[in-house]
């Protein structure tokens, strides 16, 4: 199974752009990247995912390293309401997912 | 559209009781996912379903956790006897085909505090 690495935490200003880093060097031609959100005392949300190409949606956009091994979550204009855990994570035999730690991101007026 | 639907929302034990939790995926849903999450840790898979077989059931302890989903539709997760580690939030998920590319939905979770 492909593993992630995200950093810990991150800080954002509020209507900046929040950029969030995964690597996963050892992503499989088949493996898709998806990303979740998990909110304090939520279930995780899902965001988006993508193979190969780039993908944006009304939430966020997502942009893959044409080598695969890394990946960008960006959340154009970041509100109060996106300080979240997020969660990078690739899907491995049968859909299956593994979460990691994650990114506790959040989100400064 | 409905979302993934979980009672209770919080339970509250004493070590060696046992007790249940209930999940009712989105509808039309084939596959459904119990997760353990552990204060501080990422969602953890405990057993894959679809439809009513058991596709993934490796990190079920299964010594004192048991799932079914007898009708292909809910599903009920059951521990007996509760330990003091068991204390977590226990999470729902449902998806469509369950493949690769196939999206995940959460449920809310049910909060299990085991005294």
């Amino acid at each position: 199974d492909a593993k992630t690495t995200q950093p810990p935490s991150m800080d954002c200003a509020e209507g900046r752009a929040a950029n969030l880093p995964c690597n996963h060097s050892t992503i499989s031609g088949n493996e898709y990247v998806y990303w979740y959100r998990q909110i304090h005392s939520q279930g995780p949300q899902y965001i988006i995912h993508g193979l190969k190409n780039n993908e944006t949606n009304e939430m966020a956009s997502l942009i893959i390293t044409e080598d695969r091994k890394s990946s960008t979550l960006i959340l154009p204009h970041a509100t109060l309401r996106d300080t979240a855990v997020y969660y990078c994570i690739v899907d491995s035999a049968r859909g299956k997912l593994i979460f990691g730690q994650g990114t506790e991101l959040s989100v400064k007026p | 559209e409905a979302g993934v639907a979980q009672s209770p929302r919080y339970k509250i034990i004493e070590k060696r009781q046992s007790v249940a939790f209930w999940c009712n995926p989105i509808s039309g849903h084939a596959t459904l996912y119990w997760y353990q999450q552990i204060l501080g840790q990422g969602p953890k898979l405990l057993i894959q379903f679809q439809n009513n077989g058991v596709v993934d059931d490796s990190q079920l302890p299964k010594d004192r956790f048991s799932a079914e989903r007898l009708k292909g539709v809910d599903s009920t997760l059951k521990i007996q006897p509760a330990k003091l580690e068991d204390s977590a939030v226990y999470l729902c998920a449902s998806s469509l085909g369950g493949g690769k590319g196939d999206t995940q939905y959460f449920g809310p979770g049910t909060r299990l505090t085991v005294l």
